[in-house]
């Protein structure tokens, strides 16, 4: 059955320190990869997605995540985080007649 | 331009009430989605549209009636909610639809509060 995992309900870091969100995926084809961040009462904004081709992948915001087939991961990561990063970040997996599969999600809070 | 626009903002209904959603893309998508968040979750699948047809329906309850009228807008009807129905609404939209994996593009959502 296809599920997405993401470890890590809450991180905090601090301002200027670098990030990584994990991301864990259990999909039998080919996966289509997202990440998403969702800042209190808003909706989903699109960081990145992965699809094919090259395994890490530039998204807005300076993020980047890199797809791992044999570990079946797609962790996201910033060099340095700002303050306006803090929100909830979202892991999704596309599969079957474009349905996704969303992680429980990872709250980041940072420190100033 | 990846805008998806949802009216209204908030919207607070009694359980005999009657309501809807309001739903617009712009960008010539051929699939709309309806989700549902509840507060520290992640969102979950309600309805699918694909070409203005309904293709997913997620066992939702039929107080919730989609409905798509044109290839830009798509409409949630709302009728006897419960409170347990309160939450965060999300419409998204992705280009390519029939069967095919594509990138949804989200709107920022409707907060019902059910009395």
């Amino acid at each position: 059955a296809q599920s997405v995992t993401q470890p890590d309900i809450h991180i905090t870091v601090s301002e200027g320190a670098s990030l990584e969100l994990r991301c864990n995926y259990s999909y039998g084809a080919t996966p289509y990869l997202f990440w998403y961040v969702q800042s209190p009462g808003q909706g989903l904004q699109l960081l990145l997605k992965y699809f094919s081709g090259d395994t890490l992948v530039q998204g807005i915001k300076g993020f980047e995540a890199e797809f791992k087939r044999s570990q079946s991961s797609f962790n996201l990561r910033k060099p340095s985080v700002h303050w306006s990063d803090a929100a909830e970040y979202f892991c999704a997996v596309g599969y079957n007649f474009n349905k996704f599969y969303f992680g429980s999600g990872t709250k980041l809070n940072v420190k100033p | 331009d990846t805008e998806v626009t949802q009216t209204p903002k908030h919207l607070v209904m009694g359980m005999t009430n009657k309501k809807s959603l309001k739903c617009e893309q712009h960008m010539g998508h051929r699939a709309m989605y309806w989700y549902k968040q509840k507060a520290k979750k992640p969102p979950e699948l309600m309805f699918v549209y694909s070409y203005e047809k309904l293709s997913i329906n997620e066992s939702v309850p039929s107080r919730f009636s989609p409905e798509c009228p044109n290839s830009s807008l798509l409409n949630l009807h709302l009728h006897a909610l419960q409170p347990e129905d309160s939450a965060l609404y999300l419409c998204a939209s992705s280009h390519e639809a029939g069967g095919r994996t594509d990138t949804q593009y989200f709107g920022p959502g409707t907060r019902l509060t059910v009395l």
